[in-house]
């Protein structure tokens, strides 16, 4: 059973717009959660990350957003590059149990230029 | 340079033949795991150790083994490969707590 879900396979964005990408989880233990960009041929590399007891946190470019009640959380790219292109993971995890992440399906995003 | 490395890259095998898939991190984690990605399924966690000599099994273990003999390195091995086993696989290392780091990936297919 799919824990934390990406309901959206993939994602087309006009350079210089806003990417929404969207994450849902079903677990209340979870309270960290991260967002990996993952390129064809690379490891997945990390890209911004939330604890619970935040609901927003930004980096440069970069923001996510965490809504605990409706267990949703969203990474907000604004503008938007053709570099950006990429698949995006978003993961979650209880860390009361150590550094066990469980992953979404992933939303691969296309910045046209 | 800090990193994850895995090998091999590429693999292709036969039903039955046993393999190894090394990993290796030099950045003294005490936290590996062992992910496989498939299309439509994302990230799946395989096995992971929390230290030396600690192994626990993640979501999908079956058919899949590991060892934590040392703190850099965590093999899985694959003692009877099976067609339904050919995937992307991913070693990953972190602290207990915070992001993790992953190797380029590993790319295993069983005929």
């Amino acid at each position: 059973d799919q824990q934390v879900k990406q309901n959206s396979p993939s994602l087309s964005v006009q350079e210089g717009r806003i990417s929404i990408l969207n994450c849902d989880y079903t677990n209340s233990m979870f309270d960290y959660f991260l967002w990996y960009k993952k390129y064809p041929a690379e490891g997945p590399t990390f890209l911004i990350s939330i604890s619970s007891i935040k609901d927003k946190n930004e980096d440069g470019r970069f923001t996510v957003f965490l809504n605990k009640s409706a267990k949703h959380l969203s990474l907000h790219i604004v503008p938007s590059q053709p570099g950006d292109s990429a698949v995006y993971f978003c993961a979650a995890s209880p860390t009361n149990t150590g550094n066990q992440f469980y992953f979404g399906t992933g939303t691969s995003l296309t910045v046209i230029p | 340079e800090a990193q994850v490395t895995q090998n091999p890259r590429y693999l292709i095998t036969v039903t039955g033949k046993k393999l190894t898939v090394t990993c290796s991190q030099n950045m003294n984690h005490e936290y590996m795991s062992w992910y496989r990605q498939d299309p439509g399924l994302g990230l799946r966690q395989i096995y992971y150790s929390m230290n030396v000599e600690v192994t626990d099994k993640g979501d999908v273990p079956e058919g899949y083994k590991v060892s934590r003999k040392e703190k850099r390195n965590f093999p899985l091995i694959l003692e009877s490969p099976s067609p339904n086993q050919t995937s992307l696989y991913f070693c990953a290392s972190g602290w207990r707590t915070g992001e993790l780091f992953f190797g380029e990936g590993s790319r295993l297919t069983v005929l």
